[in-house]
């Protein structure tokens, strides 16, 4: 158990429809990563926040965003979905700011969008 | 659990020998390098991380090796277990430290 607790563990929707996914650091972790993993791409970097601030964008479609709330926890919204984002999201924390920092990974949310 | 990744290369060892799983980094410039492990359903694990400084680095069982000539990393594990069969990937951090950018990642099936 890394720590990074996520929710929900699966979540099934329709194109067009809008989900939040949220995700818990491990205590004392100031840093939430946000990640997407799907069959054809890989994992993906989207986006990392550091003590409520954003830090860092990887490749996030315009239809998705984050924030990371006063008590560290983050969510993430994706909106307009489509079929193609169906996929494993994870998130990270760690206890630093940069990526250097070993990053603990939380055990998903797999969206499904039919 | 789920699969990750359908096309994935694939490795197969024999229980007991020692696995090379090898990976390609992309940016010359990178200078932290990290292999991760996951296995089915869950999120990917930190398994050993390297400096550009250095070239290799051992941990219990693992070795990573890391020639920046060819942007080459390899990681080696000793006496191979059925435990460690599941998905491995390398991953590369920018010269910034903000972004991660992971391989495609090597399945490992340990033959009992």
């Amino acid at each position: 158990d890394s720590g990074v607790t996520q929710t929900p563990k699966h979540l099934i929707t329709a194109t067009g429809q809008r989900v939040t996914l949220r995700c818990s650091p491990r205590s004392g972790d100031l840093s939430v990563y946000w990640y997407q993993q799907s069959l054809d791409q890989g994992l993906q970097f989207l986006i990392q926040y550091y003590n409520g601030e954003e830090r860092a964008k990887g490749n996030i479609l315009e239809r998705f965003s984050a924030q990371q709330f006063p008590d560290l926890h983050s969510e993430l919204n994706l909106s307009s979905l489509e079929l193609g984002d169906s996929a494993l999201y994870f998130c990270a924390s760690s206890e630093g700011r940069l990526s250097y920092n070993e990053q603990f990974f939380g055990p998903g949310t797999r969206l499904t969008v039919l | 659990g789920e699969s990750v990744g359908l096309h994935l290369p694939t490795l197969s060892v024999q229980e007991g020998d020692n696995s090379i799983i090898n990976c390609a980094y992309s940016n010359s410039a990178s200078d932290y390098f990290i292999w991760y492990k996951q296995e089915s359903g869950k999120g990917p694990q930190f398994i050993i991380d390297i400096r550009s400084n250095m070239d290799k680095r051992q941990g219990q069982r693992v070795t990573v090796l890391l020639n920046k000539t060819v942007k080459h990393l390899s990681l080696q594990i000793a006496a191979t277990q059925p435990g460690d069969s599941a998905v491995y990937f390398c991953a590369e951090r920018d010269p910034g430290g903000f972004k991660t950018i992971f391989g495609a990642g090597t399945r490992l099936f340990v033959k009992a």
